[in-house]
C-alpha cells in the first residue's frame, strides 16, 4: 500500500474543461507538496500547503489541503493544452531529512 | 541561475551491462538526491547526501547500485550489472539544506532502457 494514492490515474478533457485530481492518504502530515512534470522534464514544485484546510490559488490551479491534513486536492479551472503532464503529490516526513515521498501521479491529456 | 544538469539524458544497454549516470547541481545546493521513476510511477528516493557523506541510502539496491559524491558538488550512480527492471528514469534534485520543506529542483533525467 502507498504512502499517497492518487486519483484518477489518467485524465483526458477537451480545452476548455475542469477537472479534478484528489490525494489521499490514512496518514497525517505537517505539509503537502504539488509538482508538475512535463515529458521529459523533472517535476516542477507548484506549490506546498501546510494548514488544515488552506486554499491556495495559482492562476487557474486551486490546491486544497483537508482538513485534517490527511488528503488534498488540485483543481483546474478552463483547462488549457500547456496543463497536460503528470501531476504528483508529495510529502516530507518531519526529522527524515527532507525525503519526499511522492504519490503515483495523475496523468492529464488536455486536447486542443 | 543554471538548474540541475544531468547526462546522458538517454542509455540503451543490455542486461548485465554496467552503466553510469552524472549529476551537477545547482551552484550553493549543500543536498542532492537521487531517485528512480519507474514508467506510470512516481520518483523513488535511492539515495541523499549532504554535501560528501551519505544521509539515507536505505532504498538503494546496493548489491549494484553505488553513488558517491567526493568533492561534495557533482555526483555519479552507477549500476553494475544492470537488470531489466532497472529501465526507468533517474532523476537527480539539489536543494540548499535537508531542512524540512526545502525545495528541491530537479534535473531532466536520465532515461535508461534495458534490453
Amino acid at each position: 500500500t502507498q504512502l499517497l494514492e492518487q486519483s484518477p490515474q489518467f485524465l483526458s478533457i477537451q480545452e476548455g474543461e475542469n477537472l479534478t485530481v484528489y490525494c489521499n492518504s490514512s496518514s497525517v502530515f505537517s505539509s503537502l507538496q504539488w509538482y508538475r512534470q512535463e515529458p521529459g522534464e523533472g517535476p516542477v514544485l507548484l506549490v506546498t500547503v501546510v494548514t488544515g484546510g488552506e486554499v491556495k490559488k495559482l492562476k487557474r490551479l486551486t490546491f486544497q489541503f483537508g482538513d485534517a491534513r490527511k488528503d488534498s486536492s488540485l483543481h483546474i479551472t478552463a483547462a488549457q493544452p500547456g496543463d497536460t503532464g503528470l501531476y504528483l503529490c508529495a510529502v516530507s516526513i518531519k526529522a527524515a531529512g527532507n525525503k519526499l515521498t511522492f504519490g503515483g501521479g495523475t496523468r492529464v491529456l488536455v486536447k486542443p | 541561475e543554471a538548474g540541475v544538469a544531468q547526462s546522458p539524458r538517454y542509455k540503451i544497454i543490455e542486461k548485465r551491462q554496467s552503466v553510469a549516470f552524472w549529476c551537477n547541481p545547482i551552484s550553493g545546493h549543500a543536498t542532492l538526491y537521487w531517485y528512480q521513476q519507474i514508467l506510470g510511477q512516481g520518483p523513488k528516493l535511492l539515495i541523499q547526501f549532504q554535501n560528501n557523506g551519505v544521509v539515507d541510502d536505505s532504498q538503494l539496491p546496493k548489491d549494484r547500485f553505488s553513488a558517491e559524491r567526493l568533492k561534495g558538488v557533482d555526483s555519479t550512480l552507477k549500476i553494475q550489472p544492470a537488470k531489466l527492471e532497472d529501465s526507468a528514469v533517474y532523476l537527480c534534485a539539489s536543494s540548499l539544506s535537508w531542512a524540512d520543506q526545502e525545495t528541491q529542483y530537479f534535473g531532466p533525467g536520465t532515461r535508461l532502457l534495458v534490453l
